[in-house]
């Protein structure tokens, strides 16, 4: 079984569209985060939730919303997508926080045109 | 949160122990070095963390000096399929605070 799962893995959309990515950990773990890498590789966190309550909330348009309908899992959803945000998306989550082994999943690339 | 410093690049030989070192000079008393690997098209792995000294694992060895300003990432007898982006963070013993990836280094083996 895959421990964080993400879906869909490739997500390929028109400028102006909303779109979701979804995340699932059955880790048992109560954090949960999304990171966005850009092409030049840069990982940055965007959002972090424990219990379902959002802890991190980095300086991301308001686009992004994350929800998190409980703490196995957190999901993305973008409203009025730009170019720029074409990038691959990752879902991780931990035990708690911090110093705690982050375990991302695979990872969903998405490409506005 | 401390800031890291890592080579960008490094190449090495199949069969070859690769050191990778990493900087961060504003280690604070209560901060973890953590290591992860990332493959391509992958999320990042954790590979190994440390406080002190020295620690190893099944895949790797990390080594710290006493006074914690740098740390050497350890891999021993490198093979293709180590090739990979290895990033080092200081990670926080407790709290809410962020994990941040700097830009890694990517580790090339050569057959």
């Amino acid at each position: 079984d895959t421990a964080v799962s993400q879906t869909p893995k490739y997500l390929v959309t028109q400028m102006g569209n909303d779109k979701s990515i979804k995340c699932e950990q059955n880790l048992g773990h109560d954090t949960m985060y999304w990171y966005k890498q850009d092409s030049k590789k840069f990982l940055k966190i965007m959002f972090s939730y424990n219990n379902k309550e959002l802890i991190i909330n980095e300086t991301v348009p308001n686009r992004f919303s994350p929800k998190s309908p409980d703490k196995a899992h957190l999901n993305l959803h973008i409203n009025s997508l730009e170019l720029g945000d074409s990038a691959v998306y990752f879902c991780a989550s931990s035990q708690r926080v911090s110093k705690d082994i982050q375990y991302f999943g695979a990872g969903t690339r998405l490409s506005v045109l | 949160l401390a800031k890291t410093t890592q080579p960008i690049s490094m190449d090495s030989y199949e069969g070859q122990e690769v050191n990778i070192t990493c900087s961060h000079n504003n280690i604070a008393t209560n901060d973890y070095i953590t290591w992860y690997q990332q493959f391509p098209s992958q999320g990042p792995r954790f590979i190994i963390q440390g406080y002190k000294t020295k620690v190893t694992n099944e895949v790797a060895s990390l080594f710290i000096p006493a006074d914690r300003k740098s740390s050497t990432l350890s891999l021993p007898r490198v093979s293709l399929s180590d090739t990979a982006v290895y990033y080092c963070l200081v990670t926080k013993n407790f709290g809410n605070e962020k994990l941040t990836f700097g830009t890694g280094t990517r580790l090339t083996i050569i057959p």
